[in-house]
């Protein structure tokens, strides 16, 4: 239980092209879901928060406009990155918290997303 | 502020010996804690975790972790390192809706 899928799994694009990720829950309902960038030998950096039927939290310095987050379903989060850069490759990783378990805030993660903009 | 440390960038083991990766963490009460570890380009897998109860947690692929509330500390242990395990190791705390990953430790493995 508490699967969660990433799509695509790698993409490379242009410079100045949008790149939609999908993040799914499979097996659970997610209230909340949560976007990671991870750099080369970094560790993870929280991106924002999304909550369903909600906008989404974004942490300092994280351009809401260039990352926009949708949490439309309890199953579904989508971000894209608008007018990618090279500067904006990395890695990009969702979690999900399970609405059954709240109070544990355990995150179940999905696989992650290699992007690269050339 | 929250914050967790994970003091080692890089140990390298040999095969079948002990291994100990510390982690430490600044928080107000006793958080959620976990530990993953990531292999090159892939996404995260979580061996062990702990909420409650027994300050020593089982985890998979034989790994172990001890609470420590004195310290402030969730070290992972295993008695006997495989090859297989050399992989970036992340500790986690989350509190709330927060969850905060540590820098990692990078873990190489010599035959």
């Amino acid at each position: 239980g508490a699967v969660v899928s990433q799509h695509p799994s790698r993409v490379i694009c242009k410079s100045g092209t949008s790149v939609k990720i999908e993040c799914r829950s499979l097996d659970f309902q997610a209230t909340t879901m949560f976007w990671y960038r991870q750099f080369p030998k970094q560790s993870l950096m929280l991106m924002a928060t999304s909550n369903e039927g909600s906008k989404a939290t974004y942490e300092q310095g994280v351009e809401k406009d260039k990352f926009l987050i949708n949490h439309a379903s309890l199953t579904l989060s989508t971000l894209t990155v608008t007018s990618a850069h090279p500067e904006d490759s990395s890695f990009y990783i969702c979690s999900a918290r399970d609405r059954q378990t709240p109070s544990y805030n355990e995150q179940f993660f999905g696989p992650g997303t290699r992007l690269t903009v050339l | 502020a929250q914050s967790v440390t994970q003091p080692d960038i890089h140990i390298t083991v040999s095969e079948g010996a002990s291994l100990e990766l510390r982690c430490n963490y600044s928080y107000g009460a006793t958080p959620y804690l976990f530990w993953y570890v990531q292999s090159p380009g892939q996404g995260l897998q979580l061996l062990l975790k702990y909420f409650s109860g027994d300050t020593l947690v089982q985890g998979i692929k034989g790994f172990e972790a001890e609470f420590k509330r004195s310290q402030s500390s969730f070290n992972l242990r295993k008695p006997s390192v495989h090859w297989s395990d050399a992989a970036e190791y992340f500790c986690a705390v989350g509190e709330g809706q927060n969850f905060v990953f540590g820098p990692g430790t990078r873990l190489s493995v010599l035959p």
